[in-house]
């Protein structure tokens, strides 16, 4: 069974307070792996896909990098806008055609000006 | 906004009743997921359509069910409704890829629902 896994579950920072959000994940095939971004009570934003190892892309204030078992969110001298819930989903095939994805259950980052 | 679009927005209903909720993708969009989300358990995948027909299915209990019409809109059927229901639904969408494979979902606002 395809698992993902977030940590921290909340994270606290000053504004300008460089930080790390950690996506670790199990599961047979990795096709992509997905970051969002939710804020409360609407829909999640996608961010990134990265598909293999190695692979990093950017975002303003976001970099998402990817291992062989974790991926990692980089924020760099965030902001209190960036304060959301940021959550990591993996694909992977799961038959008749389809890829599913597996969802971690998310960091919720506060800025504090 | 991310182009999908989801009614209503919010939904109070009792136990025991029978609820839709709807759902039209992206324009040009074939695949449309739904999602339910709780407190506790996160977002959870429910079940997938792909251009009319039923994809793929996830945690959706047997007395919840989904349909995909010709202009790519859907809706998900929500009955027999208990306390547990209670939770954001989400449904999103998202264009055939060149292996259908890594093509990103675009979520909706989301449907509020609360079983009294």
């Amino acid at each position: 069974e395809d698992q993902v896994t977030q940590s921290p579950e909340a994270l606290r920072l000053q504004e300008g307070e460089s930080s790390s959000l950690n996506c670790s994940y199990t599961v047979s095939g990795l096709r992509g792996l997905f970051w969002y971004r939710q804020d409360p009570g609407k829909g999640p934003e996608f961010l990134f896909t990265l598909y293999s190892a190695g692979e990093e892309k950017e975002k303003e204030r976001l970099k998402a990098t990817l291992t062989k078992k974790e991926s990692f969110l980089h924020i760099t001298a965030p902001k209190p806008e960036d304060s959301a819930t940021y959550l990591c989903a993996v694909q992977a095939y799961s038959g008749a055609g389809s890829y599913q994805l597996t969802f971690g259950k998310g960091t919720k980052l506060s800025v504090i000006p | 906004d991310s182009g999908v679009t989801q009614t209503p927005k919010h939904l109070i209903t009792a136990t025991g009743q029978r609820v839709t909720l709807r759902c039209s993708p992206r324009s040009g969009d074939l695949s449309v997921y739904w999602y339910q989300q709780s407190l506790d358990q996160g977002l959870q995948f429910l079940i997938q359509y792909y251009n009319g027909e039923e994809r793929a299915k996830g945690n959706i209990l047997e007395r919840f069910s989904a349909q995909q019409f010709p202009d790519l809109h859907s809706e998900l059927n929500l009955s027999s409704l208990e306390l547990g229901d209670s939770a954001l639904y989400f449904c999103a969408s998202s264009a055939p890829g060149r292996d259908r494979a890594n093509n990103e979902q675009f979520f909706g606002p989301g449907t509020r629902l609360t079983v009294l």
